[in-house]
């Protein structure tokens, strides 16, 4: 692994079904963030983790669940998908917990839910 | 309500200078950064201001004047590859990172 990776690439899902968006960094960053962008809008922070065992709520974290186990993996959790949660989703990951350093995102997810 | 305006797209030709400006108001100011982003891939990072003043890397400069909450970002001799959208952030006084929806920049032979 080189960076940062993310998986699926894409998915299609039913409505009210649980998915679980893999993220994994080798970059042995403290920082990681999960994101979504939506067209017409700039990219909004769900979730973030500044350091493994610790989480935080971003902007958007409504229908959302992570958890940071570990220092590489940072999943994120759609309990019951909704339509509005179309969307596509980046990982980041940044050398610190300051928002100061560069982050460093993941090729992303592309989710439709139906 | 913390804001971030950016013209949502720009046509500019090969060879020229392209800039890109971004305004903000954000409770507090603790840095700028701005990223490039292709069509159906990741932002790449670009360039990070904190002070006022001009800072270059190659074809690329970025400009900030904190006392008017403005930035832009200089693009010299532009080229094909060039085409992409480039997203303003700030850092915010609780440290949180503000993004700009983002300047779809389309470059003309």
């Amino acid at each position: 692994i080189a960076g940062i990776t993310q998986a699926p690439t894409s998915q299609i899902l039913a409505a009210g079904r649980r998915m679980t968006l893999r993220c994994t960094q080798d970059m042995r960053h403290n920082a990681m963030y999960w994101y979504r962008q939506d067209l017409g809008l700039g990219l909004r922070l769900i979730h973030y983790s500044n350091t493994a065992g610790t989480t935080g709520k971003g902007e958007v974290p409504d229908g959302y669940s992570v958890s940071r186990a570990n220092t590489d993996d940072f999943p994120l959790t759609l309990a019951s998908a909704v339509p509005s949660q179309t969307s596509v989703y980046f990982c980041a990951s940044s050398p610190g917990g300051s928002s100061y350093n560069e982050q460093f995102f993941g090729p992303g997810t592309r989710l439709t839910v139906l | 309500g913390q804001n971030i305006d950016q013209p949502t797209e720009m046509t500019a030709t090969e060879g020229a200078i392209v800039q890109i400006n971004c305004t903000y108001q954000t409770s507090g100011f603790n840095g700028l950064f701005w990223y490039q982003q292709h069509a159906g891939e990741a932002p790449t990072f670009l360039s990070y201001n904190v002070l006022d003043g001009l800072e270059e890397k190659g074809r690329f400069s970025s400009f900030l004047s904190r006392s008017k909450g403005y930035s832009y970002l200089l693009l010299k001799e532009l080229q094909m590859k060039d085409s992409a959208s480039y997203l303003c952030a700030v850092i915010d006084s609780n440290y949180q990172l503000i993004w700009g929806a983002g300047t779809k920049l389309i470059i003309k032979p």
